[in-house]
């Protein structure tokens, strides 16, 4: 079974900082790999996804990367806002699969 | 376009109550899943429907929880009776079809309280 870890749980940072958040995953036959945006007592906002044979994606301050053979994919985003604060969830879709597989996200506070 | 609209947003019931979500996909969209999201805790697959038929109904709980979708179009998820540990985030998704090259759209979710 797919396992996706997200680290750290927990991330908070004064306003202007870049930041790195990371995503791993067990197994590395994954068709692509999507990052989701969670505000408080809202749906999931999709950010940016990942196709396998892609090593990255880019939007605006956001660029995520993708490493199927180690099983990491990382969430760069740069000059952060108070608006960024939220919870960042990474999720793998499997060749075979057809639900995503969901890490527990990271929690974001971006300071003013 | 309008993009998945799932009510009630809030929910707050007594154990041992019944409790409906309902879920209207992206116009056109086949596929419709329903995801479980408890607090601190990723998404995870609840059932998966293609058109009318539940394809992948391994994760729920049959002896409480059922889930319809009529006509291939919206879908009712319901739990009879509601338990404690049911307090959670119901999120529905929907995709233009089946198969992990066609993206998932979520809705707003339903946030459920079971006192």
């Amino acid at each position: 079974k797919q396992e996706v870890t997200q680290i750290p749980a927990a991330l908070s940072v004064p306003e202007g900082e870049n930041l790195v958040l990371n995503c791993s995953f067990t197994d590395s036959a994954i068709y692509n790999l999507q990052w989701f945006r969670q505000d408080p007592g809202k749906g999931l906002t999709s950010l940016l996804l990942i196709q396998s044979s892609q090593r990255e994606q880019t939007s605006g301050r956001l660029n995520a990367s993708l490493d199927k053979s180690s099983g990491r994919s990382t969430l760069y985003i740069a000059a952060s806002q108070p608006g960024d604060s939220a919870t960042y969830l990474c999720a793998v879709n499997s060749n075979s699969g057809y639900a995503l597989n969901f890490g527990k996200g990271t929690s974001l506070l971006v300071t003013p | 376009e309008a993009g998945v609209v799932q009510s009630p947003r809030y929910k707050i019931i007594e154990k041992k109550q019944p409790v409906a979500f309902w879920c209207n996909p992206i116009s056109g969209h086949n596929t419709l899943y329903w995801y479980l999201q408890n607090l601190g805790q990723g998404p995870e697959l609840l059932i998966r429907y293609e058109n009318e038929e539940a394809v992948d109904d391994s994760q729920l709980p049959k002896d409480r929880f059922s889930a319809e979708r009529l006509k291939g179009v919206d879908s009712t998820l319901k739990i009879q009776p509601a338990e404690l540990g049911d307090s959670a985030v119901y999120l529905c998704a929907s995709s233009l079809g089946a198969g992990p090259s066609y993206e998932q759209y979520f809705g707003p979710g339903t946030r459920l309280t079971v006192t």
